[in-house]
């Protein structure tokens, strides 16, 4: 299996400021056939299902604010929220679907510093 | 607009079995693979396992491989997770969630609320 690792666990931004997520691999999530990275984020705030904000590594799902921001190839990759709102209070996950079984990592907590 | 709405889950003791399920409206359901994940209370997602658009494809995490099955109707827009001999680390709230591509790797571009598991004696 892929093992995600996210970094760090939990992450405290003032308003306005930049945050960043970091999630790395256990082997690449290239794929060569498609030249993409099968790599997405999520945000899940408290009580509700996960939501999809970012797939292949950096391109944003419809509707999602321009100040998500999604990088990284290979094994390595960056979530990152250009100027922190207080509705991006939430817990970040990063999943490859690179391989069965699709994986997530462990998640990062991000507060209101 | 796409709904899911999972129902089915309660209180069971280890070693039993219950019945999940999830009704789709909003999409042609019958053209989407489908995939049940779960969160343990307090805790992280696992995939559970996935469904092909046509019924004819499923894939299992090794944790529950043997033990839960994936189904689905497409005549009543209806996935299902049967799950047998329940253990205490099966306690979680499962979700179904919508596959954005015809592939069992695939993204979720829609979840539903999820339906809360509680094993326990």
């Amino acid at each position: 299996d892929i093992v995600m690792t996210q970094s760090p666990d939990s992450l405290a931004v003032s308003l306005g400021e930049r945050a960043t997520i970091n999630c790395k691999s256990s082997q690449s999530v290239f794929y060569s056939p498609n030249n993409k990275n099968h790599l997405a984020w999520y945000q899940q705030k408290p009580g509700q299902p996960p939501k999809l904000l970012i797939y292949w590594a950096s391109t944003r799902e419809s509707g999602v604010p321009d100040r998500f921001s999604g990088s990284g190839s290979g094994t390595d990759f960056t979530l990152t929220i250009s100027s922190l709102q207080t509705e991006d209070v939430a817990v970040y996950y990063c999943q490859q679907y690179y391989g069965l079984p699709n994986t997530f990592g462990q998640g990062t907590k991000l507060e209101i510093k | 607009q796409v709904q899911l709405v999972e129902s089915g889950g309660g209180v069971v003791q280890p070693g039993r079995s219950l019945r999940l399920s999830c009704a789709a409206s909003g999409l042609t359901f019958s053209n989407y693979d489908m995939h049940w994940v779960r969160q343990a209370p307090g805790k992280g997602l696992e995939w559970v396992a996935v469904i092909s658009y046509d019924g004819s494809n499923k894939y299992y995490a090794d944790s529950v491989k043997g033990r839960f099955t994936i189904s689905r109707d497409n005549s009543k827009n209806t996935l299902s997770l049967q799950m047998n001999s329940l253990r205490a680390e099966d306690t979680a709230v499962y979700y179904c969630a919508k596959a954005m591509w015809q592939q069992p790797n695939s993204v979720f571009d829609y979840w539903g609320q999820g339906t809360l598991v509680p094993v326990s004696s």
